[in-house]
């Protein structure tokens, strides 16, 4: 299994400018999470899904979008980025009936906007 | 709501000496408490959690952790550190089964950086 993986790993945008950054996993997981991480400040979660169809906005789900059209994905969206969208961006995913609780991380996705 | 603060946010130490991040945590309801481990440009690893039970809970690389209901706290301790074990460490709780309905949602700390000296 390859786990949790994302990609970009890094990316440059400009003001107002779009990107998805993309996350999948293949371990079958009903539960999936986008968090963002700032320095100083831990991790915050963006948005949430629960099953494919079935996504719930987090803490800080401002200036993003997300979809899950399947189990296996869960894309994250910025529309119209802005410099205070500059972090580090964690996708996450768990199954739903897990006696351990574990979240499952992937690598990140440095993201700066200029 | 629930929060969670990590009384220190950096932690400089010896190799061989022990060490202590601590964290406090705040909630309404009962949650489970878990410590993350993230090493350099990685994402974030388990490092041990407390569901029920036994309050002094061991994890992974020697580590464990002292759940204290009365003083709202999840300390992580180490009685001999190593180089290796440089990583920032995240705190965190989640909403417990009998406290609602949580999908599984992390409250994160803020985060102790741990660097080793040798």
């Amino acid at each position: 299994n390859a786990g949790v993986t994302q990609t970009p790993k890094f990316r440059i945008l400009k003001i107002g400018q779009s990107m998805t950054l993309q996350c999948t996993q293949d371990m079958n997981h009903n539960y999936m999470y986008w968090y963002r991480q700032d320095p100083g400040m831990g991790l915050k979660l963006i948005y949430y899904s629960v099953g494919a169809g079935i996504t719930d906005k987090g803490e800080v789900p401002n200036g993003y979008n997300v979809s899950r059209s399947t189990t296996e994905d869960f894309p994250l969206r910025l529309e119209l980025a802005a410099p205070s969208q500059t972090s580090v961006y964690f996708c996450a995913s768990r199954p739903r009936s897990d006696p351990n609780n574990e979240q499952f991380f992937g690598p990140g996705t440095r993201l700066t906007v200029l | 709501a629930q929060s969670v603060t990590q009384l220190d946010s950096q932690v400089p130490v010896f190799e061989e000496a022990p060490v202590e991040l601590r964290c406090n945590y705040s909630s309404s309801v009962s949650v489970y408490l878990f410590w993350y481990v993230q090493y350099p440009n990685q994402g974030l690893q388990l490092l041990l959690k407390y569901l029920s039970g036994s309050t002094l809970v061991k994890g992974i690389n020697g580590f464990e952790a002292e759940f204290n209901k009365s003083q709202t706290s999840f300390h992580l301790r180490k009685p001999s550190v190593h180089i290796s074990d440089t990583a920032e460490y995240f705190c965190a709780v989640q909403v417990s089964e009998g406290g609602g309905t949580s999908y599984g949602k992390l409250t994160f700390g803020q985060g102790t950086i741990l660097t080793v000296h040798p």
